[in-house]
């Protein structure tokens, strides 16, 4: 069976300082992959999403940038934090279905406060 | 940007009621998705209905789809107070991406 690991549960960051959030998926190969921000009480917003290695879509012009080193890793990065990006943090995956999404398998997210 | 616009934004119901809820999109789509997420936790899929199809069924849930409206309902019965969460609808206009709805949060009370 798959399952989707992210860490850390909660992050408490500085304005300015470096972030580095992490996705990894076991039991399966070649997924879609997914990160979405969620702000409090409200939808999800896609972030990124990467249909292989090294390939990252943008959705969002921001502060932040998507990596996909290895087939089954995604990491979400900046450089320097500011207020606006803090919020609730979430990786998925997907099987790639031709012509369609598939339904999208959810990590537990990551609670981001930037003070 | 937001495809999808659930309605209402809030609803409390006690136990043994239905619950519906609504998802109005912009586009054409694919398929529709309704996940649930429960406070602080992440998104668990519920059931997922495709552009050619009219209605869906997994338990006490029950989806319908009108592609010429573009709308979805999402109808949950005899609801339980484990069924408190919030409900997104969730549609794939571009295949790969999907966009995500704004949530029905539901109370049920015991």
């Amino acid at each position: 069976s798959q399952t989707i690991h992210q860490w850390p549960a909660t992050l408490v960051q500085p304005v300015g300082s470096p972030l580095s959030l992490e996705c990894t998926v076991e039991g399966t190969s070649n997924p879609n992959l997914y990160w979405y921000r969620q702000a409090a009480g409200r939808g999800l917003q896609l972030l990124f999403y990467s249909v292989g290695i090294g390939q990252i879509s943008s959705e969002v012009p921001q502060n932040l940038s998507a990596s996909r080193p290895q087939d089954r890793q995604f990491i979400l990065s900046s450089k320097k934090l500011l207020l606006s990006d803090s919020g609730f943090y979430l990786c998925a995956w997907s099987f790639k279905r031709g012509g369609f999404t598939e339904k999208l398998f959810f990590g537990s997210g990551t609670q981001l406060s930037v003070l | 940007s937001q495809q999808g616009e659930e309605d209402p934004q809030a609803l409390s119901i006690q136990e043994g009621e239905n619950a519906t809820m609504n998802c109005s999109y912009k586009t054409s789509i694919n398929n529709l998705q309704w996940y649930r997420q429960n406070s602080g936790r992440g998104l668990v899929h519920l059931i997922l209905i495709r552009s050619n199809e009219r209605e869906k069924h997994s338990g006490r849930l029950r989806v319908t789809l009108d592609t010429s409206k573009k709308s979805s309902s999402l109808l949950i019965t005899a609801s339980r107070a484990a069924d408190t969460a919030s409900y997104f609808c969730a549609t794939d206009a571009t295949t790969d991406k999907l966009i995500f709805g704004t949530g029905t949060r539901l109370q049920v009370f015991p």
